[in-house]
């Protein structure tokens, strides 16, 4: 598609319950990041793609969190058994690579709410 | 460990004014710096990206300086419309990640 396309926009649900976020990202975008941004505060590093090496998961805050691209598509950010403290909107961004004049190109997110 | 600073955190201007967006980073290692544009409730709208090599970019109103040995970036609106009223962040990009500044809250007031 012309964007980067994320499900679904919003979602609310019981402390205690899995979620699954989904990100479509730019055609031929290679490198895709998933970012989280809670209410107030600064974009948070999660975890990066970059084709078919291995992720840089260095951002997800615990083993909770978790994420999935096959090759240069979709990917999945899964949270299992949810907290309040996981409220937040979570981005997507996709880029063909950080360097250069390759602009990261950001998804509208998708709000989470647990409640 | 990059840092990002934005300053100020909020502000408000009267509609004409200009605009002064300041961002500061701790690592000078950088490929490129991005400005973008956040409105409540949406995703993040790419403004003006500089590649190291380049000192600055302007598209329209808006005009951003790079000073990468001082690890500085500007930010320039001018004649401030309420339109503008937004959250502009400030991003550095290193070898595999964005890092991100908090923002500058801009209000324009009629």
């Amino acid at each position: 598609g012309a964007g980067v396309s994320q499900s679904p926009s919003n979602k609310v649900t019981e402390k205690g319950k899995d979620v699954e976020l989904r990100c479509d990202p730019i055609s031929g975008h290679t490198a895709l990041y998933w970012y989280r941004q809670r209410l107030g505060q600064g974009l948070e590093f999660l975890i990066y793609f970059q084709g078919n090496s291995a992720p840089d998961k260095s951002g997800l805050p615990s083993d909770r969190f978790s994420a999935e691209r096959t090759g240069e598509s979709v990917s999945t950010l899964t949270i299992q058994r949810t907290q309040q403290e996981d409220s937040a909107v979570y981005l997507c961004a996709s880029t063909v690579t950080l360097s250069g004049a390759n602009v990261l190109t950001f998804g509208a997110g998708s709000r989470l709410t647990v409640l | 460990k990059q840092e990002v600073t934005q300053i100020p955190a909020a502000l408000s201007v009267p509609e004409g004014e200009n605009l002064v967006l300041n961002c500061s980073f701790t690592d000078s290692a950088i490929y490129n710096l991005q400005w973008f544009r956040q409105d409540p409730g949406k995703g993040l709208t790419s403004l003006l990206l500089i590649q190291s090599s380049q000192r600055e970019q302007t598209s329209g109103r808006l005009n951003a300086s790079l000073d990468k040995s001082s690890g500085r970036s500007t930010l320039y609106i001018a004649a401030s419309q309420p339109g503008d009223s937004a959250t502009y962040l400030c991003a550095v990009s290193l070898s595999n990640r964005l890092a991100f500044g908090k923002g500058n809250q801009v209000v324009v007031i009629p």
